[in-house]
């Protein structure tokens, strides 16, 4: 199992242009969700989805958007990149009926110019 | 609302001390409690957890209870290594809505 794969490992983007973040999971787990991770703010939820589907909105979600067609894989999309938006992010998985154990990617450190 | 405060850091320590992180939360329902650890480049690694009041989770030496009465999870080790330096994150979870809150982390430093 190659676990939780997020690629790119590292991007820098001028402001206004687009991208997705993928995120890939060979796990079969049913839940999956995108995480920002800034200095002194810990991770904070930006979207997570329950199954192929189904997405939510987290805690910041202005500014991006998903979707899940398939269940291992959940891009995140940028639509028109903003300097705020300078982060790592962080895709996790886990199974969804009990909210065990979450996994977590190796991350993809983005910088806004 | 939900939420996890932890202690600020940086937190040094030499090698062999006792270590203490602070973990405090605030829960609309009735959460599970984790320790995730974060090695220098790398995700986030589940190190511990506990799903109820007073259950203890353990693992690498690292122990936290769940302690309801005064909506904590402190994190101990007995002797740190240096190894065990990295960023510490606290997090509850609510199974009813899916979702997971982080504390804000603590950096822990051990010296040799």
């Amino acid at each position: 199992n190659a676990g939780v794969t997020q690629t790119p490992k590292f991007q820098v983007l001028k402001t206004g242009q687009s991208m997705t973040l993928q995120c890939a999971q060979d796990m079969n787990h049913e839940y999956m969700s995108w995480y920002r991770q800034d200095p002194g703010m810990g991770l904070r939820l930006i979207h997570y989805s329950v199954g192929a589907g189904i997405t939510d909105q987290g805690e910041v979600p202005n500014g991006y958007n998903v979707s899940r067609s398939t269940t291992e894989d959940f891009p995140l999309r940028l639509l028109s990149a903003a300097p705020s938006q300078t982060s790592v992010y962080f895709c996790a998985s886990s199974y969804s009926d009990n909210m065990e154990t979450q996994y977590f990617g190796p991350g993809t450190r983005l910088l806004v110019l | 609302g939900n939420s996890v405060t932890q202690m600020e850091g940086p937190v040094t320590l030499s090698e062999e001390a006792f270590l203490t992180i602070n973990c405090t939360y605030t829960a609309t329902g009735y959460p599970s409690l984790f320790w995730y650890v974060q090695y220098p480049g790398e995700g986030l690694q589940l190190l511990l957890k506990a799903t109820k009041a007073d259950d203890k989770g353990s693992n690498k030496g690292f122990e936290a209870t769940y302690r309801k009465e005064t909506t904590s999870f402190h994190l101990e080790k007995g002797s740190v290594q240096v190894s065990d330096s990295a960023v510490y994150f606290c997090a509850l979870a609510l199974y009813n809505f899916n979702k997971f809150y982080f504390g804000s982390g603590t950096k822990l430093n051990v010296k040799p």
